[in-house]
């Protein structure tokens, strides 16, 4: 699966829009861009995924770049009840990898009052 | 019933004893996963079990040992641990296992070896 990179670290005002990064340059045709998040000593929570369009849902928006080589979540309106750690995957559609999913390091959204 | 579940939420072993997660789910799921995760890493995968049979294994020890009885249930056994072992054990599943599927997590099983 292609490699991702994130900032480390962001920081949101509470009610602003939280706009995470992620590029992955190497990513392949068959590959989907998945958002998950990992609040402190809960198990990972699925936020949204993506192959080539925007999407949407209520949780957030995915943003993928036409060369699809970068990708940004948008969390509308963060609330305290956001901030987390947020994982950009980039995970193979199918073949022997079963839907590996590679964790990276992600990005520690902190949102402040 | 969109959740699953993982019991217990928490583990204290010694290295000679033999203990067992259990993580359990009931959307109709067909794959089922187990990941570790130390302090402060993200989650690694130990195992994939896609229709109950055992599809991926990460080069785990053996003195992990996987099970899946029945298409709702997955096991972790454990034996002859280390404290090294001393981590969060996650479970999840997905409806099948490819990449066009998002995968639910328990809250996970925090084990301390001694």
């Amino acid at each position: 699966d292609a490699k991702t990179t994130q900032p480390t670290s962001m920081d949101c005002a509470e009610g602003r829009a939280a706009n995470l990064p992620c590029n992955h340059s190497t990513i392949s045709g068959n590959e989907y861009v998945y958002w998950y998040r990992q609040i402190h000593s809960q198990g990972p929570q699925y936020i949204i995924h993506g192959l080539k369009n925007n999407e949407t849902n209520e949780m957030a928006s995915l943003i993928i770049t036409e060369d699809r080589k970068s990708s940004t979540l948008i969390l509308p309106h963060a609330t305290l009840r956001d901030t987390a750690v947020y994982y950009c995957i980039v995970r193979n559609a199918g073949g022997t990898s079963y839907g590996k999913l590679t964790f990276g390091q992600g990005t520690i959204l902190t949102v402040h009052p | 019933d969109t959740e699953v579940t993982q019991t217990p939420k928490h583990l204290v072993m010694g290295m000679t004893n033999k203990k067992s997660l259990k993580c359990e789910q009931h959307m109709g799921h067909r794959a089922m996963y187990w990941y570790k995760q130390k302090a402060k890493k993200p989650p690694e995968l130990m195992f994939v079990y896609s229709y109950e049979k055992l599809s991926i294994n990460e080069s785990v020890p053996s003195r992990f040992s996987p099970e899946c009885p029945n298409s709702s249930l997955l096991n972790l056994h454990l034996h002859a641990l280390q404290p090294e072992d001393s981590a969060l054990y996650l479970c999840a599943s997905s409806q099948v296992s490819d990449g066009r599927r998002e995968q639910f997590f328990g809250p996970g099983t925090r084990l301390t070896v001694l």
